[in-house]
C-alpha cells in the first residue's frame, strides 16, 4: 500500500485530455512538500517529467502540466498521442517517514 | 553527457549479503545528494535510501533500515549500496538516482536515472 494513492490505469484516445491524481495526507502533500511527476516508458527507467507541483524540465512538451491542492496533486496531459503510453508516478517527501513517497503508478493506455 | 551506471546485482541467497556500486559521469558528484530507488517486478517505485552530498546525512526506508546501508566516495565519483540479510521481497531492479539539491529533506527529487541493476535474492 503507497503512501501516496493513485488510480492503477487511465486511458484516453489520441487529442483528447487525461488527468492523472495523486492523494497524500497531511504528512506529505498536505504538508506543504512538492509533488513530482516521473514518466516511465516501457522497459526505460523513470524520467522527470513534473518538478516542483508544476514546473516542466527543458525538453517536456507543454503538453504535461501539474497542479496540487490541499493534500492532493495531479498531472494532465492534452492533445494525447501514442507516445505517452507509459507508467506515471507521483513522487513527494513524507515528515513522519522522514523519507521520499512515491504513488503506486498509473498505467496511462492511449486507445 | 550525465551517466549514472549501475552494476554488482545478480542472484544471491535469503540471509545472504550484496554490494551495489553506481559509478557517475558529467557532473560534479560531490554536489548532490544521491539515492537508490527499487522496483520490484511488475511492481511501482520504492525510494530505498539516500545520502547528502558530503555523507553528514543518510535515510533509509523502513524496509531495509538495519539490513542496507548507504555510503559513497566523492573522490571516486562513486555510490554504494551495501545490502545485508537480504529477503525475497528485496528482490528488484535498483535504480542510482541524482538529487537536484545537495542535502536530504523535503526538497528531493530525482533528474537523471541510472538504468538499474538487477538483484534477484532466491535459494
Amino acid at each position: 500500500q503507497s503512501i501516496l494513492t493513485q488510480p492503477p490505469s487511465v486511458s484516453g484516445a489520441p487529442g483528447q485530455r487525461v488527468t492523472i491524481s495523486c492523494t497524500g495526507s497531511s504528512s506529505n502533500i498536505g504538508a506543504g512538500y512538492d509533488v513530482h511527476w516521473y514518466q516511465q516508458l516501457p522497459g526505460t527507467a523513470p524520467k522527470l517529467l513534473i518538478y516542483g507541483n508544476n514546473n516542466r524540465p527543458s525538453g517536456v512538451p507543454d503538453r504535461f502540466s501539474g497542479s496540487k491542492s490541499g493534500t492532493s496533486a495531479s498531472q494532465a496531459i492534452t492533445g494525447l498521442q501514442a507516445e505517452d503510453e507509459a507508467d506515471y508516478y507521483c513522487q513527494s517527501y513524507d515528515s513522519s517517514l522522514s523519507g521520499v513517497v512515491f504513488g503506486g503508478g498509473t498505467k496511462l493506455t492511449v486507445l | 553527457e550525465l551517466q549514472l551506471v549501475e552494476s554488482g546485482g545478480g542472484l544471491v541467497q535469503p540471509g545472504r549479503s550484496l554490494r551495489l556500486f553506481c559509478a557517475a559521469s558529467g557532473f560534479t558528484f560531490d554536489d548532490y545528494a544521491m539515492h537508490w530507488v527499487r522496483q520490484a517486478p511488475g511492481k511501482g517505485l520504492e525510494w530505498v535510501s539516500g545520502i547528502s552530498w558530503n555523507t553528514g546525512s543518510t535515510g533509509y526506508a523502513d524496509s531495509v533500515k538495519g539490513r542496507f546501508t548507504i555510503s559513497r566516495d566523492n573522490a571516486k565519483n562513486s555510490l554504494y549500496l551495501q545490502m545485508s540479510s537480504l529477503r525475497a521481497e528485496d528482490t528488484a531492479l535498483y535504480y542510482c538516482a541524482k538529487d537536484v539539491d545537495d542535502q536530504l529533506g523535503g526538497m528531493d527529487y530525482f533528474d537523471y536515472w541510472g538504468q538499474g541493476t538487477l538483484v534477484t535474492v532466491s535459494s
